[in-house]
């Protein structure tokens, strides 16, 4: 079956630093990726949606210069969380479209990377 | 704007019981709806996936059904076992032209005592 995978699982940084967090698609090209975020006991929210080799697309009220998303390849997107502060701490989850056509309609979602800003 | 909600927030049953889980959305223009499963700290694993024409999906255990004029969705867990424990998710898929994005609920916490 088709695997994401994101990395690090779990990043613990200092306020005002930048941390990047890497959505891979392992067996399977991925035209679009998307990204959520998920408080405790919340939905999740989707953030932003990443698509190969244009920019990404942010809801409503996520700053698109502190989550910086680069989509540069069909089985990798990244996002940067930049200059982290306590509030940003989250649960972030990234997933990924297959491109193939037969499963249009499934996003396959990665493991999550836990980010705590101290 | 979509929503959805589901219900219980949580939900406590012995081992070996059926249960139900219930989720509703706001907009029938839907594409199709999800239910995944999720671990704490863990990712989203997809359970089943129903399209908007469709009424039902089963998985061995697990029968999801979907009533899209109504905006509601249940899930069915038949025999309940200690490892179903997690939490549910459910989400739509709003239909439009290229569009993928999904709504989730906040999720149905279940805890299946031995």
């Amino acid at each position: 079956g088709a695997v994401v995978s994101q990395h690090p699982s779990r990043v613990i940084c200092k306020s005002g630093t930048s941390v990047k967090i890497e959505c891979r698609s392992l067996d399977f090209q991925a035209t679009t990726m998307f990204w959520y975020r998920q408080f405790p006991k919340k939905s999740l929210m989707l953030m932003a949606t990443s698509n190969e080799g244009s920019k990404a697309t942010y809801e409503q009220g996520v700053e698109k210069d502190k989550f910086l998303i680069n989509h540069a390849s069909l089985t990798l997107s990244t996002l940067t969380v930049t200059s982290a502060h306590p509030e940003d701490s989250s649960f972030y989850i990234c997933s990924a479209r297959d491109r193939r056509g037969y499963s249009t309609d499934t996003q396959y979602f990665g493991p999550g990377t836990r980010l705590t800003v101290l | 704007k979509q929503e959805v909600t589901q219900i219980p927030a949580a939900l406590s049953v012995p081992e070996g019981e059926n249960l139900v889980l219930n989720c509703s959305f706001t907009d029938s223009a839907i594409y199709n709806l999800q239910w995944f499963r999720q671990d704490p700290g863990k990712g989203l694993t997809s359970l089943l996936l129903i399209q908007s024409s469709q009424r039902e999906q089963t998985s061995g255990r697990l029968n999801a059904s979907l009533d899209k004029s109504s905006g509601r969705s249940t899930l069915y867990i038949a025999a309940s076992q200690p490892g179903d424990s997690a939490t549910y998710l459910c989400a739509v898929q709003n239909s439009g032209a290229g569009s993928y994005q999904l709504t989730f609920g906040k999720g149905t916490k279940l805890s299946v005592i031995p």
